[in-house]
């Protein structure tokens, strides 16, 4: 079985400071690890993903994770945030299906 | 890169109606479709997992009799809500799997917002 868990429902940043949003999995095998964004009343956006290859995956909009098999875990961070930022982060975890976390909530404070 | 469709954006329909949602993956095949539901302030929850040309699988506690999914072809799934009652209000989101692509990615359609009156 294969599952995330997200650690902190809501997250607030000042504008520039650094993001983390946290990302635990469970898996078996080795996950392919995925990080989502959703604004408002719209679909997610693949922010960026992970598919064994380099650890340290680079994403759109200045974000980027770290693979770390030995924490289990897949955090998403961003050096400096930006008010756009403001949105619903979900962790995914793929394997014939995709299982998401329960979302972060991130707030940009100015 | 892969767009997957959806429409219509939104909906609003009375009580006991029947509502269908089309989901399009524009520029690739997709054997496999998913649909979801998305409650406000939570997470996204799987419905069913769509199959061209088979029956979809739905998961457990989803009414296969309300929820009606059709795999016609290798671009286009429908979830049609049959007899709609204000609880079935939501957010409804499909996604579509190429699987020539790594790591089973799903490519997420732009959502449905339905509300029953």
């Amino acid at each position: 079985a294969q599952s995330v868990t997200q650690l902190g429902s809501h997250v607030s940043v000042s504008e520039g400071a650094l993001v983390l949003l946290r990302c635990n999995y469970s898996s078996s095998v080795p996950p392919y690890l995925f990080w989502y964004v959703q604004y408002p009343n719209q679909g997610l956006q693949l922010l960026l993903k992970y598919t064994s290859a380099a650890t340290l995956v680079k994403g759109i909009n200045g974000f980027e994770a770290e693979f770390k098999k030995s924490e289990t875990s897949f955090h998403l961070t961003k050096p400096s945030a930006h008010m756009s930022d403001a949105a619903e982060y979900f962790c995914a975890i793929t394997g014939n299906q995709f299982y998401f976390g329960t979302g972060t909530s991130l707030t940009v404070i100015p | 890169g892969a767009v997957v469709s959806q429409h219509p954006s939104w909906v609003i329909c009375k009580s006991g109606t029947s509502v269908k949602i089309e989901c399009r993956s524009l520029d690739f095949q997709a054997t496999t479709m998913f649909w979801y539901r998305q409650f406000p302030k939570q997470s996204l929850m799987l419905m069913a997992t769509s199959n061209e040309g088979s029956k979809a699988t739905y998961e457990q506690g989803v009414e296969k009799d309300k929820f009606l999914i059709n795999h016609a072809s290798l671009t286009l799934s429908t979830l049609t809500v049959t007899s709609a009652h204000p609880e079935d209000s939501s957010f409804y989101i499909c996604s579509a799997r190429d699987s020539r692509t790594v790591g089973y990615e799903q490519y997420f359609g732009p959502g449905t917002r339905l509300t029953v009156t």
